[in-house]
């Protein structure tokens, strides 16, 4: 299965204020997905990322709040804009299984955000 | 994607107790998956259910599929301190998306 590296790990910004989280997958995959986990939550879908097109968001998740880039097959980014308290999550990237014998989906290993 | 329910929401058992955690959809399902999260963590895959009253065994756990593939189920035997986590059912829907449960937290006590 994929392995993604994702960062930062952790942040604390302040309010008003954009985070751009990083993940980095060591295989070539064609989609790529971002996750929100509220405190104690479960994990909602944010969008889906595909190289050489437009995210796609889910309802409730609009691109001027959570911009994507996904400049090619290895690589996204999620920038958290103009944060507010309300934004305080961990979020998480995660990309479906490849070819072959299946694993499941691989998720990085989070983002924490705090929002002061 | 319609979200699944997953009950109960939280579960504390003493170590060695059994535990089991079900996942309910109103809708038919073309598979279901489990995950765990630990503390912490991160999402970890565990197994996919695929076919109709199927059922699977990784050690102390069993996963099934309900017959009618609108419900699941993860039991744990005898659980231990490194069964503490939360555990979410998962479906596919349209575009691949993987859409979570609610999620059953256990906490496991010595």
């Amino acid at each position: 299965s994929a392995v993604i590296s994702q960062k930062p790990s952790r942040d604390i910004c302040q309010r008003g204020t954009s985070l751009t989280i990083q993940c980095q997958v060591d295989s070539q995959v064609t989609m790529m997905f971002w996750y929100r986990q509220q405190p104690g939550q479960s994990l909602t879908l944010i969008a889906t990322a595909n190289q050489g097109s437009e995210a796609t968001y889910e309802s409730g998740f609009v691109i001027d709040k959570f911009p994507i880039s996904r400049p090619n097959l290895t690589f996204s980014t999620l920038t958290v804009s103009n944060m507010s308290p309300e934004d305080s999550s961990i979020y998480l990237c995660s990309v479906e299984p490849g070819q072959g014998a299946y694993y499941g989906y691989t998720f990085g290993s989070g983002t924490r955000l705090t929002v002061v | 994607g319609q979200q699944v329910m997953q009950i109960p929401q939280y579960q504390h058992v003493q170590e060695g107790e059994d535990f089991t955690t079900y996942c309910n959809s109103s809708t038919t399902l073309s598979n279901i998956q489990w995950y765990k999260q630990r503390p912490g963590g991160h999402p970890v895959f565990l197994i996919q259910l695929v076919k109709s009253g199927e059922v699977k065994k990784q050690k102390r756990l069993t996963f099934q599929f309900g017959e009618a593939k609108k419900n699941s189920s993860l039991h744990i035997t005898a659980t231990q301190t490194t069964d503490v986590g939360t555990y979410f059912c998962a479906r596919t829907g349209g575009g691949n998306k993987l859409t979570f449960g609610t999620g059953t937290q256990l906490k496991v006590e010595l």
